[in-house]
């Protein structure tokens, strides 16, 4: 089975640009999680989507940071104007929940983000 | 709010010996999972064991086990017999129950480096 894909791999732009991240979860997946993952601050839970409804959103740094799940095999997460600071590795992830399960989480392998 | 302290930055271990990575955590729910990852200089993050709350024994994979002590409210990690492959970022994660949205969030995490 298909893990977690996200796109792209690496993306290097300049500031000012719009920034788009895409994320395919594993399919049957309920949960979608973002976090982004920087030296200085770690792995941030940005938001996270249960049946593709936003359902915390408090770690969105700011407007500028917008994320949307139209279904539940996509999502993406968009930078709207990017500044040098958003640079950092982003990272969807997937889980399903049921109880008594683990519901771990699965990793898609991170869009490396380079804001110049 | 809920938080996860990993206070253990770097730590060396000399290969095939035992190594206990620290995490605390704190929360309010009665209901709650708590996960390790690992994540290797390649970046991915590997999913490596969990403890629920209500768990009465301490869950072990392999060479993984989770020393699980509830009224502490510590999670630490044990890698017995180190290989050079375990050098790596070691995570700790709360997941939160379902009635507080499953939301899941990470530890600072500790760099492992196995001597030979």
């Amino acid at each position: 089975d298909a893990g977690v894909i996200q796109s792209p791999r690496h993306e290097v732009t300049e500031m000012g640009q719009e920034v788009t991240l895409r994320c395919k979860p594993i399919s049957g997946h309920d949960y979608l999680f973002w976090y982004r993952q920087t030296m200085m601050r770690g792995l941030e839970l940005l938001i996270y989507f249960n049946n593709n409804v936003p359902i915390d959103d408090s770690g969105m740094p700011e407007d500028r940071f917008s994320a949307k799940m139209p279904n539940a095999s996509f999502s993406t997460l968009k930078i709207q104007p990017s500044e040098p600071r958003d640079s950092a590795v982003y990272f969807c992830a997937s889980s399903l929940w049921l109880a008594g399960d683990t519901g771990e989480l699965f990793f898609g392998e991170g869009s490396r983000l380079t804001v110049l | 709010a809920q938080k996860i302290t990993q206070t253990q930055p770097g730590m060396f271990v000399q290969e095939k010996e035992a190594v206990t990575l620290d995490c605390t955590y704190d929360t309010s729910d009665p209901s709650y999972g708590l996960f390790w990852y690992k994540q290797p200089s390649s970046g991915e993050m590997i999913f490596l064991i969990y403890q629920g709350s209500y768990d009465q024994q301490n869950a072990t994979e392999g060479r993984y086990s989770l020393n699980f002590q509830k009224a502490r409210k510590s999670a630490n990690l044990v890698i017995s017999a180190s290989q050079l492959g375990d050098s790596a970022m070691y995570f700790c994660a709360m997941r939160r129950g379902a009635a507080a949205g499953n939301k899941l969030t990470f530890g600072g995490g500790t760099r492992v480096l196995v001597k030979p």
